[in-house]
């Protein structure tokens, strides 16, 4: 089945161990999302791919990089996680398009900051 | 900058009930709408989507009506069942910005048997 798939689905790291979330696709869509979630929120967007063109929101923290390899493949990189980093970790997907496309959602990765 | 508003941020509503949930969007170049349902733990899941040349879309106990004038959209579900409890966000985006999303804040909707 055609999919956006995150690994792990769960991650605990220690206050400032760098950490690794990856995003891999079979949609083949151009365009790959990452969202910060936390609770009783809405997800907030980091930043996202376009091919191999990366757009970092205003607001993202320089603590946020990311890495996109190849059209399948996108790593989220937290390089000093704080405890207010401990949130899920949304990937998503969408169509190039000259119009809006629907993004589709992998099943996130829940971060735990000790 | 853009901005859309939900509400209301909490709905209870009895079995068999409707629920209806409420955005606007502030960007007129808004034109697409949809709406994702997030259970806990999982995953946002697009249920409906709605773009601005319609106003209204159904499909089976989920409908969503927009109205670009006063750029507001709602949703609709009828006969409402514990399986619809969950949290659902509107977003919209627009021509020109890689379909970024914008939210609204959410809606928790708590159906009882």
């Amino acid at each position: 089945d055609a999919m956006v798939i995150q690994n792990p689905r769960y991650q605990v790291t220690q206050f400032g161990k760098p950490v690794t979330l990856s995003c891999s696709q079979t949609l083949n869509h151009n365009v790959m999302y990452w969202y910060q979630q936390k609770s009783s929120q809405a997800p907030k967007l980091l930043f996202h791919y376009y091919d191999k063109d990366f757009n970092n929101e205003a607001d993202t923290p320089d603590n946020f990089q990311s890495r996109r390899p190849n059209t399948s493949f996108c790593f989220l990189d937290i390089r000093s996680p704080g405890l207010g980093d401990a949130a899920m970790y949304l990937c998503a997907t969408s169509r190039e398009s000259t119009g809006v496309e629907t993004q589709y959602f992998g099943p996130g990765t829940r971060l735990l900051v000790l | 900058g853009e901005n859309v508003e939900q509400h209301p941020s909490t709905l209870s509503v009895q079995e068999g009930d409707s629920a209806v949930i409420k955005c606007t969007y502030s960007d007129s170049a808004s034109n697409y709408f949809p709406w994702y349902k997030q259970e806990l733990g999982k995953r946002p899941q697009l249920i409906i989507d709605i773009r601005s040349n319609v106003g209204e879309k159904k499909d089976q106990r989920i409908a969503v009506t927009l109205n670009k004038t006063a750029k507001h959209f709602s949703l609709h579900i009828t006969e409402t069942q514990p399986e619809d409890s969950a949290v659902y966000f509107c977003a919209a985006s627009k021509p020109g910005g890689y379909n970024k999303l914008i939210f609204g804040a959410g809606t928790r909707l708590a159906v009882h048997p």
